[in-house]
Parts: structure tokens; sequence; C-alpha cells
């Protein structure tokens, strides 16, 4: 079935650096994924969703200039937390559809110190 | 407003033991509903998908049920094991909407102690 790689799976930043993650789908194209934060027993809450060759749109209450998305091509969407504090460290999950499924990464832990 | 709502919001059960989880939801048009495991710290994983016309699905130990008149459907898990802790979450797809997000529950934790 269909693939979604997230990497890395675990990164530890300073506070005020900025952190990249990716999302590929591997035997897929992906014109839309979604990207997702979970805080320690919550539910998983969407940030975003990233359209390759335009503006990702994000939900109300996430700073777009903050959680910078770009999905330059129909596999691979990355999410950079710029800026990293110590409130960001969260685990951030992407998402793609395929044919009316949805299909998972492994999620990221990030831990901003 | 497409909503998804799960009970309970927790469960704990001794191993060997059955359970059945809620999932309620308004989402319309509705494409496929889907049952995911989470084990902490990991992303989802697929257990069951359910399409507008099943009523029944199983995989395993873990039996889906789906009514779409009233929009309910459950997961069945049978002689439970420690490994079937996690979180599990039903999840709705809106039909012919490829640009538009899943909707979530917020999951019901369950916890198998020996």
């Amino acid at each position: 079935g269909a693939v979604v790689s997230q990497h890395p799976s675990r990164v530890i930043c300073k506070s005020g650096t900025s952190v990249k993650i990716e999302c590929r789908s591997l035997d897929f194209q992906a014109t839309t994924m979604f990207w997702y934060r979970q805080f320690p027993k919550q539910s998983l809450m969407l940030m975003a969703t990233s359209n390759e060759g335009s503006k990702a749109t994000y939900e109300q209450g996430v700073e777009k200039d903050k959680f910078l998305i770009n999905h330059a091509s129909l596999t691979l969407s990355t999410l950079t937390v710029t800026s990293a504090h110590p409130e960001d460290s969260s685990f951030y999950i992407c998402s793609a559809r395929s044919n009316n499924e949805a299909f998972f990464g492994q999620g990221t832990r990030l831990t901003v110190v | 407003k497409n909503q998804v709502e799960q009970s309970p919001q927790s469960l704990i059960i001794l191993e060997g033991k059955n359970c059945t989880l809620q999932c309620n939801y308004t989402v319309s048009p509705f494409s496929n509903l889907r049952w995911y495991k989470q084990d902490t710290g990991r992303g989802p994983v697929s257990l069951t998908i359910m399409t507008f016309s099943e009523n029944t699905k199983s995989n395993g130990r873990y039996t889906a049920t789906l009514d779409a008149d009233t929009k309910q459907s459950s997961l069945h898990i049978t002689a439970s094991q420690l490994s079937d802790s996690a979180s599990y979450i039903c999840v709705v797809i809106p039909a012919n909407q490829a640009g538009t997000a899943l909707i979530f529950g917020k999951g019901t934790t369950l916890s198998v102690s020996s």
C-alpha cells in the first residue's frame, strides 16, 4: 500500500533555532498533504493543509510565519519550525490522501531546549 | 459542521476481555471511515476502512461496524492483549473533496492490564 515517510523521527534543538521536517509520499503523488501537531495525551490537531505549487492553508491560531510549509513537488512537503521555543515541543505528523484513503508519516518528536 | 465524536474517552480492561469503542459522526458527504491505532510516539496505523455500503469488516481480533443511517461506527476488540494498549482514533474522510482534511475523533485511550 501507499507509504508516507517522515524525517527525522526525533530532533532536539536549541531555542531560537529552526528545524525542518520532511514528509514524502514514496509510491504515489500527493497534491495535498496535511500537517498535524499532537501534545501529550491529546488528539491530533490540524495545523495546515499543504498544496503542491501554491501557498499552504493554515488553521486558525497557527502562525504561518512561524510554521513555514513548502510543497515544491508532488511527493515532498516540508514543515519548518522557525525560531523554535520550548512551547513548540510536540509531536508533529504529516498525512496524505491517495484514492480516498489516508496515510500517515511516522511522526517527528520535536524537543526544544 | 463536520464532527466526529468518540466514546469512551478512556477505558481500562483486563487482558483477555473484549471491549467496544464507539464513534458518532456528522460528516456529509461521506466517503469512508477508518479506525486507526496510535501507539505512544508513533504515527497512526490503519486497522479497518469502512465505505458507505459496508456494515461489518474484520481484521483479526478487530471488528468494525458501520450504520450509515444513524452515522455510527464501533470497533470491537476480542480477547484483548497487553499490546492493544494504545489510542484508537476514528477518522472520517469527506467525499469528493481531495483537498479537504480528514475529520478526526479525539480518540479512546485503551489500557489493557494483566
